[in-house]
């Protein structure tokens, strides 16, 4: 069971616009900066939004995150096929002194 | 060009101990924190232990605590992840990650990844 809830998977079709849910808590989410991490399957993890939402580089501005309290989102805006993959959120746990990352999310482009 | 470079990764019987290794290139390496994140086949991320650039200060997940040790010479641009104990729940890939600041904790991401070097325990 990871500290960051996110749902198993989500889906749209090319051209809509998906979003990505991650709950947390005051000690992580709530104090802490959230990140979003993109893989594709058989690749390592690329960094999507960082500090809540700032784009690295290269990230597209179709890509975008927020922060409200304990729970952090993850927008993807004019979906293609190429945005099928799984999406992890993550941020510090100052309980812990530990980084947690949600249990991702598979998005489906139908 | 901005990489990291693991290797290390093998078959070992439960119990058993390895050594990770992870190689940095294209960034000031002591300004950096680092990471050691693992995912087990078909699983999620797991984030394993934390480094600050320095290396004075070492965080550790509560799953590997007492078995695993990060390290770092900073001669070498090369950290590693000493793990001993192991046991199947440890067969993953692992993977380094850069962090965007030098604590490697806290308010920060992890912006370089690399590719990983597959850890199996088995008898």
């Amino acid at each position: 069971q990871s500290v960051l809830t996110q749902p198993p998977s989500v889906s749209a079709a090319p051209g809509q616009t998906v979003t990505i849910s991650c709950s947390g808590s005051s000690s992580n989410i709530g104090n802490n900066y959230v990140s979003w991490y993109q893989q594709v399957p058989g690749t390592a993890p690329k960094l999507l939004i960082y500090d809540n939402n700032k784009r690295p580089s290269g990230i597209p501005d179709r890509f975008s995150g927020s922060r409200s309290g304990t729970s952090a989102t993850l927008g993807i805006t004019g979906l293609q096929t190429g945005d099928e993959a799984d999406y992890y959120c993550g941020t510090w746990e100052s309980s812990l002194s530990a980084w947690v990352f949600g249990g991702g999310t598979r998005l489906t482009v139908l | 060009e901005v990489q990291l470079l693991e290797s290390g990764g093998n078959l070992v019987q439960p119990g058993g101990s390895l050594r990770l290794s992870c190689e940095a290139s294209g960034f000031t390496f002591t300004n950096y924190g680092l990471s050691w994140v693992r995912q087990a086949p078909g699983k999620g991320l797991e984030w394993v232990s934390a480094m600050s650039g320095s290396g004075g200060v070492t965080h550790y997940a509560d799953s590997v605590k007492g078995r695993f040790t990060f390290s770092r010479d900073n001669s070498k641009n090369t950290v590693y992840l000493q793990m001993s104990g192991l046991s199947p729940e440890d067969t993953a890939l692992y993977y380094c990650a850069k962090a965007t600041s030098y604590y490697g904790s806290g308010d920060d991401a992890f912006d370089i990844w690399g590719q990983g070097t597959m850890v199996v325990v088995s008898s």
